[in-house]
């Protein structure tokens, strides 16, 4: 049970490139998320998806658009990077209309854009 | 919606003194509370949580947390810490009743423990 994984660990692109950034679960949760990370702003929601087939804008959704492959995977597309998307991503998951909505993370991509 | 303010963005102190890590939360519904830790380079694990009942919350690594409603506060505490404890530690709220487990972090608040 290897619980939230994310691919890759580390990536650097110059500006105007794009790049996807993958996330996959096994613990069969409806729900999965996309944050970045930035010193000093804690985690931001960038976009999230509470089902399959569906995906939904955060705080922070310009510049970015994701998929909702099925149950198991979310990416998260940069289509043209820019300097503003040096960040760390992280990607989560939970169950939704759960008890309680404890998020469960992956370890992150860190994300250096020249 | 929910917002979560941590008063301090940095906390250092000594081992084996006591902490505590503040945090505050607005919401216009019942909340469950967390507190998630984040070592050095890695993802975000969880520390405690507040669902219901007893207001004073333990979790792991010896840490706890109390639910003040009327305060609306759910601080963060541990009577001595350890050289490993130093890490970013991120307070998170959720309404009840939500359809989606949506959580709102605050800013976090970096511990570093010194010997």
């Amino acid at each position: 049970n290897a619980g939230v994984t994310q691919t890759p660990k580390f990536q650097v692109l110059k500006t105007g490139q794009s790049m996807t950034l993958q996330c996959a679960q096994d613990m069969n949760h409806n729900s999965m998320y996309w944050y970045r990370q930035d010193p000093g702003m804690g985690l931001r929601l960038i976009y999230y998806s509470a089902s399959e087939g569906t995906t939904d804008k955060g705080e922070v959704p310009n510049g970015y658009n994701v998929s909702r492959l099925n149950k198991r995977e979310f990416s998260l597309r940069l289509e043209s990077a820019a300097p503003s998307q040096t960040s760390v991503y992280f990607c989560a998951s939970n169950q939704d209309k759960a008890l309680y909505n404890e998020q469960f993370f992956g370890p992150g991509t860190r994300l250096t854009v020249l | 919606a929910q917002s979560v303010t941590q008063l301090d963005s940095q906390v250092p102190v000594f081992e084996e003194a006591p902490v505590e890590l503040r945090c505050n939360y607005s919401s216009s519904v019942s909340v469950y509370l967390f507190w998630y830790v984040q070592y050095p380079n890695q993802g975000l694990q969880l520390l405690l949580k507040y669902l219901s009942g007893s207001t004073l919350v333990k979790g792991i690594n010896g840490f706890e947390a109390e639910f003040n409603k009327s305060q609306t506060s759910f601080h963060l505490r541990k009577p001595s810490v350890h050289i490993s404890d130093t890490a970013e530690y991120f307070c998170a709220v959720s309404g009840r009743g939500s359809t989606l487990g949506r959580l709102y972090f605050g800013r976090g608040t970096q511990l570093t423990v010194w010997p």
